[in-house]
């Protein structure tokens, strides 16, 4: 069961260059959530999804896009990365019923130059 | 708005004593209080959750209290272990699925 699987876990970008984060999950769960974590800060939300097919802003969504066609899928979209979005970038995914548990992945260390 | 905040960002203490690590939060739409582990280089890991009608909820070595008066959530460690050394979120699940993290508490444990 690999639960959480974030794609790619490293990547260097040079300012202005777009690219995407790839999460995906195999428990059928309909929330999932991107994070940014930055150097003794918490995780800041940028953007989540209630379910197939809808995303909603968070905390900190400047600057991103995301899209969510595929139940499993959670894409997040840099358009023109600025080295302020130098960060770690989490993804993470819970389920509608019971625990409010949240399932996380491993995490993507993205460095803009 | 919606925040979730943290009293103290450093806790130090000595094997087998008991830890607490606080937090705030000022938003009042919420269906669950959360708190998460997090080890360097990992994602964050769930450690336990309280409803908001609860006031107290215990697991394996801890125990969650949560008070709407004062708008405070607390994790208590009993027993603290090296193992236990770790950053520490409270997050809050608000009703409609957003969940919002807290700046969060770094635990160090001394042998």
């Amino acid at each position: 069961n690999a639960g959480v699987t974030q794609t790619p876990k490293f990547r260097v970008l040079k300012t202005g260059q777009s690219m995407t984060l790839l999460c995906a999950q195999d428990m059928n769960h309909e929330y999932m959530y991107w994070y940014r974590q930055d150097p003794g800060m918490g995780l800041r939300l940028i953007h989540y999804s209630v379910g197939e097919g809808t995303t909603a802003k968070g905390e900190v969504p400047d600057g991103y896009n995301v899209s969510r066609l595929k139940k499993q899928n959670f894409l997040l979209g840099l358009e023109s990365a600025a080295p302020s979005q130098t960060s770690v970038y989490f993804c993470a995914s819970s389920s509608l019923a019971g625990s409010p548990e949240a399932f996380f992945g491993q995490g993507t260390r993205l460095t803009v130059v | 708005g919606e925040s979730v905040g943290l009293h103290l960002p450093t806790l130090s203490v000595q094997e087998g004593d008991n830890s607490i690590i606080n937090c705030a939060y000022s938003n009042s739409a919420s269906d669950y209080f959360i708190w998460y582990k997090q080890e360097s280089g990992k994602g964050p890991q769930f450690i336990i959750d309280i409803r908001s009608n609860m006031d107290k909820r215990q697991g394996q070595r801890v125990t969650v209290l949560l008070n709407k008066t004062v708008k405070h959530l607390s994790l208590q460690i009993a027993a603290t272990q090296p193992g236990d050394s770790a950053v520490y979120f409270c997050a809050e699940n608000i009703r409609g699925g957003k969940l919002i993290f807290g700046q969060g508490t770094e635990l160090s444990v001394k042998p």
